[in-house]
């Protein structure tokens, strides 16, 4: 692994279902983020997470949850999907404060 | 509230100069991030501004004016390939990305 992956790359989901977005990062940046992509909306925060052990609720939290068990991995799960849930999804990861944001590649999400 | 503006789109021609603005306005301020990001693909880092001023990095550069709430990116001797989105994001007090809706910049030949 090099750098920040995200899996799957896409997806189609029957709504109602589970999912979980998987985000993995080699750079033991200290914090990581979950973004949606819409169109003409720009990059979202859903929720976030400063440290492992520790996470926060972005702009857009409704609908996701997440876990931060350790420095590497930071999941995002839909506990029961919803249409308006299909976006782009990009999980992203810092060093420190004022660093520059690394992306995953993303994960196309359509929910019907 | 918190807000980030850039158009949303421009058109330049190969070999020509362009400027894409970015008015900001968040609590507190820690510096501004430019982003380009191709169709389909990840956004990758382009710049960041904390001071005021121009920062040049080959083609592209970034200038800062804090009191103005303003930001803006200049591409030199544009390309084909500089065809994507420029995305602007201002750290807030917090230390918080907050992201522009994107400029998609179209280039013609």
């Amino acid at each position: 692994i090099a750098g920040i992956t995200q899996a799957p790359t896409s997806q189609i989901l029957a709504a109602g279902r589970r999912m979980t977005l998987r985000c993995t990062q080699d750079m033991r940046h200290n914090a990581m983020y979950w973004y949606r992509q819409d169109l003409g909306l720009g990059l979202r925060l859903i929720h976030y997470s400063n440290t492992a052990g520790t996470t926060g609720k972005g702009e857009v939290p409704d609908g996701y949850s997440v876990s931060r068990a350790n420095t590497d991995d930071f999941p995002l799960t839909l506990a029961s999907a919803v249409p308006s849930q299909t976006s782009v999804y990009f999980c992203a990861s810092r060093e420190r404060e004022n660093t520059e944001a690394f992306f995953g590649q993303g994960t196309r999400l359509t929910v019907v | 509230g918190q807000n980030i503006d850039q158009p949303t789109e421009m058109t330049a021609t190969e070999g020509a100069i362009v400027q894409i603005n970015c008015t900001y306005q968040t609590s507190g301020f820690n510096g501004l991030f430019w982003y380009q990001q191709h169709a389909g693909e990840a956004p990758t880092f382009l710049s960041y501004n904390v001071l005021d001023g121009l920062e040049e990095k080959g083609r592209f550069s970034s200038f800062l004016s804090r009191s103005k709430g303003y930001s803006y990116l200049l591409l030199k001797e544009l390309q084909m390939k500089d065809s994507a989105s420029y995305l602007c994001a201002a750290v807030d007090s917090n230390y918080q990305l907050i992201w522009g809706a994107g400029t998609k910049l179209i280039i013609k030949p």
